[in-house]
């Protein structure tokens, strides 16, 4: 069983629209969560971090957290063609080194 | 501000050349520091990381080793390559793990993309 499974996609979605990007997990243990977009060729650079329950709002990202679930999510409002990027949703056990990725899933908007 | 450096930013060797990569950090002192391996299209593979000066941890039996000779310095090498050394290698750090917060977050470096001939 993978530890962080994601859906590889592509997810396609039109600009303007909510993009919907979800993650599980295995560990319960696992205390820090992140989101990271990876442009293709590129490193990925970190969007949001989530260690609590609930949702967290950054701009028109919305890191969402369901412990009991196992389960992360990433939305992104109002969706724009700049956005098309792979995302990597990232786990971490408070303390431990290890932070456990993804393969991602790859975002398209369509202008 | 903290950045992070990794050189060269890509490279093309014959099998069984050797291998050096270069992972630097600024404006930050004591940083965990890591070496990931990306495969095309492929998820991120962690190979080594390290806490302090000559601790290094592996994560993956294979041809590659690490050294962190200064504290902000990190070093990917191997004797011979072989084609599936082929990947993107990233090079990442954060600041000592400790409870859940801002300190377990991991910053890339902008990688180096290797092609083993």
């Amino acid at each position: 069983q993978k530890e962080v499974e994601q859906n590889s996609g592509p997810l396609s979605v039109p600009e303007g629209a909510i993009a919907s990007l979800n993650c599980t997990y295995s560990d319960r243990g696992s205390q820090s969560f992140f989101w990271y977009r990876q442009y293709s060729g590129k490193s990925p650079e970190l969007i949001m971090s989530i260690y609590s329950n609930g949702d967290k709002e950054d701009g028109r990202f919305t890191a969402q957290l369901n412990k009991a679930s196992q389960y992360v999510s990433l939305l992104i409002r109002d969706s724009q063609p700049s956005d098309s990027a792979t995302y990597l949703c990232a786990v971490n056990n408070a303390g431990g080194f290890k932070t456990i990725f993804g393969a991602g899933t790859r975002l398209f908007v369509k202008a | 501000s903290q950045t992070i450096h990794q050189w060269p930013a890509t490279l093309v060797q014959p099998v069984g050349s050797p291998l050096s990569l270069e992972c630097t950090v600024e404006g930050t002192s004591n940083p965990n520091l890591y070496w990931y391996r990306q495969a095309a299209g492929r998820g991120l593979q962690l190979l080594f990381y390290s806490v302090g000066i000559g601790q290094i941890s592996s994560e993956v039996p294979q041809n590659l080793s690490a050294s962190r000779p200064q504290d902000r310095q990190f070093i990917l090498s191997s004797k011979k390559l072989l084609l599936s050394d082929s990947g993107f290698y990233l090079c990442a750090w954060s600041v000592l793990a400790g409870r859940a917060s801002s300190t377990d977050t991991q910053y890339f470096g902008p990688g180096t993309r290797l092609t083993v001939l």
